[in-house]
């Protein structure tokens, strides 16, 4: 167990929808990451926070909106949902920009 | 430019054999660190092994090493002594220092232990 809990587990939705995702960090980890896992892209780094603020931006869409509590919990929003968006979203956390990120299990999203 | 390079899509080893999983990365800067995760079937990311680019041993964890060469960009991960359970996807990844703390990840490649 990495500390890291993310929900839901599985999610499915149709094209169109909206679906947010949860991530709870590793207590004390002030460091939020969200990754993309498809068989076809592999892992994708989407976006970082740190202590609520945003800090690095990666192959993130416009659709996608992400956002860190000051409780240090994080939410990936995903709007207009497409078939393509199926994928596993995984959330990591790290207590600073140095040393391995946790990863929680993962949300696997399946859009019909 | 693709940034890490796991060329074996998959491999096979015997049980109780040692294998290398081969890794190599692409960057300028002089700090960074290099990092192997393995991804059973259930899905999650275990953190195996980190390598600091000034480092000057190689790392070991347990049955894990690093064979890492500074001048080649390569960060291979050998696994002594195969179990059935480290059937896995591996993945190699890199965190440039300048770049804050994100990881980027290569392909993966799919280790298959046969009894």
């Amino acid at each position: 167990d990495s500390g890291v809990t993310q929900t839901p587990k599985h999610l499915i939705t149709a094209t169109g929808q909206r679906v947010t995702l949860r991530c709870s960090p590793r207590s004390g980890d002030l460091s939020v990451y969200w990754y993309q896992q498809s068989l076809d892209q592999g892992l994708q780094f989407l976006i970082q926070y740190y202590n609520g603020e945003e800090r690095a931006k990666g192959n993130i869409l416009e659709r996608f909106s992400a956002q860190q509590f000051p409780d240090l919990h994080s939410e990936l929003n995903l709007s207009s949902l497409e078939l393509g968006d199926s994928a596993l979203y995984f959330c990591a956390s790290s207590p600073r920009n140095t040393g391995e990120l946790f990863f929680g299990e993962g949300s696997r999203l399946t859009v019909l | 430019a693709q940034k890490i390079t796991q060329t074996q899509p998959g491999m096979f080893v015997q049980e109780k054999e040692a294998v290398t999983l081969d890794c190599t990365y692409d960057t300028s800067d002089q700090s960074y660190g290099l990092f192997w995760y393995k991804q059973p079937s259930s899905g999650e990311m275990i953190f195996l092994i980190y390598q600091g680019s000034y480092d000057e041993q190689n790392a070991t964890e347990g049955r894990y090493s690093l064979n890492f060469q500074k001048a080649r960009k390569s960060a291979n991960l050998v696994i002594s002594a195969s179990q059935l359970g480290d059937s896995a996807m591996y993945f190699c990844a890199m965190r440039e220092l300048n770049q804050g703390g994100k990881l980027i990840f290569g392909q993966g490649t799919e280790l298959s232990v046969k009894p």
